[in-house]
């Protein structure tokens, strides 16, 4: 199985700024995700990070408002851009090749 | 849209019985079904991943799958209280684009 980190593991931020997350694979991984997962729920997808092409999003996320990189097989980036309060949340970064594994998720509070 | 069910729970048995995991989901089309484990403040853990019909053992886990059924669940034997977590049922169709369920609270009582 694959080991994934994500920087930061946590952060407090204010209304109006942006926060970048970022994901490390230890291997190459053909699919790699983004989720978010508000208290006592289930993951909700936000999107699919596409190797050297624009992401994939799921309904009700939009890529002004989650920008997403992914420049190589074992990386990828997720912006949060323009946070309010609703943003507080946990965002989770996975990696797949046939099975789907998950970062430590980095947990976000806006103020 | 593509649907995972599964009961919130909480889901309690004492030490040492079997618990017993349950999830139905809406496409027909699925072709994995997975199992995870996530400790309350924590990220998901992969327990169980099962791809044709019939049970899949795994120490102690069991995963089921029944397609004609749509149904997929997962036995745990001789649960501890460190079993004590939420179960999330996922299904995936191609792409490994998954869809959870809610999960299943499960508490093992010593």
């Amino acid at each position: 199985s694959a080991v994934i980190s994500q920087k930061p593991s946590r952060d407090i931020c204010q209304r109006g700024t942006s926060l970048t997350i970022q994901c490390q694979v230890d291997s190459q991984v053909t699919m790699m995700f983004w989720y978010r997962q508000q208290p006592g729920q289930s993951l909700t997808l936000i999107a699919t990070a596409n190797q050297g092409s624009e992401a994939t999003y799921e309904s009700g996320f939009v890529i002004d408002k989650f920008p997403i990189s992914r420049p190589n097989l074992t990386f990828s980036t997720l912006t949060v851009s323009n946070m309010s309060p609703e943003d507080s949340s946990i965002y989770l970064c996975s990696g797949a090749n046939n099975e789907q594994f998950f970062g430590p998720g980095t947990r976000l509070t806006v103020l | 849209q593509k649907e995972v069910e599964q009961n919130s729970g909480p889901l309690s048995v004492p030490e040492g019985a079997i618990a017993s995991l349950n999830c139905t989901y809406s496409d027909r089309g699925s072709q994995s079904f997975f199992w995870y484990r996530q400790y309350s403040g924590k990220s998901p853990e992969l327990i169980m991943s099962i791809y044709s019909n019939g049970d899949k053992e795994d120490g102690r886990f069991t995963a089921q799958l029944n397609k004609a059924s749509q149904y997929v669940s997962l036995l745990i034997r001789d649960s501890q209280p460190s079993d004590s977590a939420t179960y999330l049922c996922a299904v995936a169709g191609g792409y490994q684009k998954v869809t959870f369920g809610i999960g299943t609270k499960l508490q093992v009582i010593p």
